[in-house]
């Protein structure tokens, strides 16, 4: 089945530690996004992906980063985790075509403690 | 700053109509999505609207007006799985989507 596959699903992190979130996605999509959701705000951009080989920050970038080292996988990793990042994460991709919608892999739990 | 609103929670009856409003103020406009989120899962598109008027999905409709930065979602004939959370987001200047919060939209018997 076509889409975006995020893993792990959930993860619960001693603070300090490092953590890379895996997104794939198989609909040979251009743009790459991630997103945080808390509760009571929006999604928030951290970083993003136009196209294979490029990354842009978004609104919350700092304590992330991401790579692209080819269309299909975009992960996530943050270097040294605080309590600040507990959030669920979501993974996002669109072909940047038309109404250009996102298409959003089904979200990583994250807990730092 | 960049900015969109939409009421926190709202409650309707199965059967009934409800709408949902999203006022936005934005650096540009390039299209107003509307997601729906279940809880615990992923956002899923709605629709989309980059030109005033009403765009008409089955049960589900999406108004624009560009000159009042106002959107409102439509749900007609509600069905318990209308159960969710409706997302309303902005595509600004820079093609990048600013999201609001978010609605609760909770359906009663």
């Amino acid at each position: 089945i076509a889409g975006i596959t995020q893993a792990p699903t959930s993860q619960i992190l001693a603070a300090g530690r490092r953590m890379t979130l895996r997104c794939t996605q198989d609909m040979r999509h251009n743009a790459m996004y991630w997103y945080r959701q808390d509760l009571g705000l929006g999604l928030r951009l951290i970083h993003y992906s136009n196209t294979a080989g490029t990354t842009g920050k978004g609104e919350v970038p700092d304590g992330y980063s991401v790579s692209r080292a080819n269309t299909d996988d975009f992960p996530l990793t943050l270097a040294s985790a605080v309590p600040s990042q507990t959030s669920v994460y979501f993974c996002a991709s669109s072909d940047g075509q038309g109404a250009g919608e996102l298409f959003f892999g089904e979200g990583s739990r994250l807990t730092v403690l | 700053g960049q900015n969109i609103d939409q009421p926190t929670e709202m409650t309707a009856t199965e059967g009934a109509i409800v709408q949902i409003n999203c006022t936005y103020q934005t650096s540009g406009f390039n299209g107003l999505f509307w997601y729906q989120q279940h809880a615990g899962e992923a956002p899923t598109f709605l629709s989309y609207n980059v030109l005033d008027g009403l765009e008409e999905k089955g049960r589900f409709s999406s108004f624009l007006s560009r000159s009042k930065g106002y959107s409102y979602l439509l749900l007609k004939e509600l069905q318990m799985k209308d159960s969710a959370s409706y997302l309303c987001a902005v595509r600004d200047s820079n093609y990048q989507l600013i999201w609001g919060a978010g609605t609760k939209l909770i359906i009663k018997p």
